[in-house]
């Protein structure tokens, strides 16, 4: 049982350039998130899928695009990456169908991107 | 709008020693409340929770006792170890029908042997 995996680790992309990042959970939950960490800042929610095949805006959607492409899978893409897009990227996962203002949220080691 | 203000850090203790990292928070009904540890170069897991006033959330020699009356969710434990060295998320959620977690902006915390 692998929890909340993320890929890749680490990744510097140049400005302009596209890529997605990867999150899968093995703990058959409902809803899944991404965040992004930012040093004084703690973490934002960028989007959340509350069950599959539902996605919404979180509080720093801009930028950014989600597909929950199955249960297990929600993947987060950076179109056209800018430097204000370097960020500590985490995605976590809730096991209730739409979520409840209780649940735990179980979290995935994160992504370390750089934007130059 | 639905925030969390943690105690600024970062913050050095001595093992044994006694310690608070104070939370407030603004939110409109009644929201859970959450502390997240985040160890170094992991994601953050889950420490204690509460999800009604005067609920006391514990775990691990933690606790955080949830106060409407002050809007604190304030982190204790009485006697550190070098292994609790990590960052301290203070993080509330109060909508129904979707979590959406709104996080203090965290406090790094280490202890000396």
């Amino acid at each position: 049982n692998a929890g909340v995996t993320q890929t890749p680790k680490f990744q510097v992309l140049k400005t302009g350039q596209s890529m997605t990042l990867q999150c899968a959970q093995d703990m058959n939950h409902n809803s899944m998130y991404w965040y992004r960490q930012d040093p004084g800042m703690g973490l934002r929610l960028i989007y959340y899928s509350a069950s599959e095949g539902t996605t919404d805006k979180g509080e720093v959607p801009n930028g950014y695009n989600v597909s929950r492409l199955n249960k297990r899978e929600f993947s987060l893409r950076l179109e056209s990456a800018a430097p204000s897009q370097t960020s500590v990227y985490f995605c976590a996962s809730s096991a209730r169908l739409a979520g409840r203002s209780t649940d735990t949220q179980y979290f995935g080691p994160g992504t370390r991107l750089t934007v130059l | 709008g639905n925030s969390v203000t943690q105690m600024e850090g970062p913050v050095t203790l001595s093992e044994e020693a006694f310690l608070t990292i104070n939370c407030t928070y603004t939110a409109t009904g009644y929201p859970s409340l959450f502390w997240y540890v985040q160890y170094p170069g992991e994601g953050l897991q889950l420490l204690l929770k509460a999800t009604k006033a005067d609920d006391k959330g514990s775990n691990k020699g933690f606790e955080a006792t949830y106060r409407k009356e002050t809007t604190s969710f304030h982190l204790e434990k009485g006697s550190v170890q070098v292994s609790d060295s990590a960052v301290y998320f203070c993080a509330l959620s109060a909508n129904q029908g979707a979590q959406k977690l709104v996080f203090g902006q965290g406090t790094r915390l280490t202890i000396n042997p």
